[in-house]
């Protein structure tokens, strides 16, 4: 069984500040990948960054960089230089990539808001 | 190139009536899966589908609940004597052929279903 931790509460950054969204998981998988999605106030899901456990360096795409820590469990997302529109839910989730278990486990989420 | 398309985006019922959410899958993919989001939570694995066949439901419903994927046309999660619990946001995600590790779920807007 697969499982994500998202506990911090709503969370602030001032426009063109970095901040760090955190996400803690479980897993018994050999090998699995971390996601993480962004959820705006008009509701779809916006895929932003991925993670293999296996990759040696960590992720980053614009913007968004993933702090991985595969001895601790974390996969923290960082957003670079906040804008406003980054004001959104942010979801952490993983699968498994063995196998044919294909299905993103979520966490709860974090509300990030952007001060102007 | 058009995204993941549901529809309806917002769908009202009446208890004990039938609600019946489409979803049709980036061009070139042949995975679907349906997940559901209370609110205030992550979202929930229900059901993998490929073309015709269903692969893993372990997160639906035993009752009321079904899905299918036919060899043309979109995929539908009907959900039979809608009660109020059932209200929630369904999200419908695609990914293409499986070719690795790295095959991300793109997800469609979603439907907001409200039963009174």
């Amino acid at each position: 069984a697969q499982k994500i931790t998202q506990t911090q509460p709503g969370m602030f950054v001032q426009e063109k500040e970095a901040v760090t969204l955190d996400c803690t998981y479980d897993t018994s998988d050999p090998s699995y990948g971390l996601f993480w999605y962004k959820q705006p106030s008009s509701g779809e899901m916006i895929f932003l960054i991925y993670q293999g456990s296996y990759d040696q360096q960590n992720a980053t795409e614009g913007r968004y960089s993933l702090n991985f820590q595969k001895a601790r469990k974390s996969a923290n997302l960082v957003i670079s230089a906040s804008q406003l529109g980054d004001s959104a839910m942010y979801f952490c989730a993983m699968r498994p990539i063995t196998g044919a278990n294909s299905k993103l486990t979520f966490g709860k989420g974090i509300t990030l808001s952007v001060r102007p | 190139n058009a995204g993941v398309m549901q529809n309806p985006r917002h769908l009202v019922r009446r208890r004990g009536q039938e609600a019946r959410l489409r979803c049709s899958p980036m061009k070139g993919h042949s995975h679907v899966y349906w997940y559901r989001q209370l609110p205030e939570e992550g979202l929930k694995f229900m059901v993998y589908l490929q073309k015709e066949n269903i692969i893993d439901e372990s997160g639906m419903p035993k009752e009321r609940f079904s899905a299918e994927f036919p060899k043309e046309g979109p995929s539908i999660l009907r959900i039979q004597q809608v009660v109020r619990g059932d209200s929630a946001a369904y999200f419908c995600a695609s990914s293409p052929v499986v070719r690795g590790p790295t095959d991300t779920q793109y997800f469609g807007p979603g439907t907001r279903l409200t039963v009174l």
